[in-house]
């Protein structure tokens, strides 16, 4: 079975500040691990994804991830916020099957 | 361009009606798929289709149906039978193999009055 934490449904951070969204999944099989962002009454936008590979992870729009598997987590963070990264995020895990499982999404705003 | 184009944007409907929401693909993706949208839920799975003809049940399928007659398309209705209908929905499409992402249509805002 396969699901997703996000800690945190609202984050605020002010404008030049590290962004830090939080991830955690549970898979019993090797994960496949995305992070979206969604604006309001829009779809969702692929950030980044993490299936094989390097664990370190960079999307885009200055985001990145890291898969730990020790700690069961795929955290995004971005250095320096931006205005235009108020939004949703949503984490998700897809394994196997051909299924995906998100997370109930965290709110980001970004404080002038 | 290649995408997913969901119709109508918004919607409006009394109590009792069926809806049909559209969802049409052109980056010729095996699997579709439908979602719904609540504030603070996230997205939960209405239905899904891995290929023309067949489709399952996700999580959360009592008063919707779907048809996969066409690999490009993969109409959701959600039925009088849906008690509460009112959310946003979303369409998706995925290529073969688990590795892929997801690609998203812009959503359709359904309101029953």
């Amino acid at each position: 079975a396969q699901s997703v934490t996000q800690l945190g449904s609202h984050v605020s951070v002010s404008e030049g500040a590290l962004v830090l969204l939080r991830c955690n999944y549970s898979s019993s099989v090797p994960p496949y691990l995305f992070w979206y962002v969604q604006y309001p009454n829009q779809g969702l936008q692929l950030l980044l994804k993490y299936t094989t590979g390097a664990t370190l992870v960079k999307g885009i729009n200055g985001f990145e991830a890291e898969f730990k598997k020790s700690e069961t987590s795929f955290h995004l963070t971005k250095p320096s916020a931006h205005m235009s990264d108020a939004a949703e995020y949503f984490c998700a895990v897809s394994g196997a099957g051909n299924q995906f499982y998100f997370g109930t999404g965290t709110s980001l705003t970004v404080i002038p | 361009d290649g995408g997913i184009t969901q119709s109508p944007k918004y919607l409006f409907r009394k109590e009792g009606q069926n809806v049909t929401l559209s969802c049409e693909q052109n980056l010729n993706h095996d699997a579709m798929y439908w979602y719904r949208q609540d504030p603070g839920q996230g997205l939960r799975l209405i239905y899904y289709s891995q290929i023309v003809n067949d489709f399952q049940k996700g999580d959360i399928a009592e008063g919707y149906s779907v048809s996969r007659e066409k690999k490009e398309s993969f109409p959701l209705t959600v039925t009088s039978a849906q008690k509460n209908p009112t959310a946003f929905y979303l369409c998706a499409t995925r290529n073969k193999g688990n590795t892929g992402e997801l690609f998203f249509g812009e959503g359709s805002r359904l309101t029953v009055l």
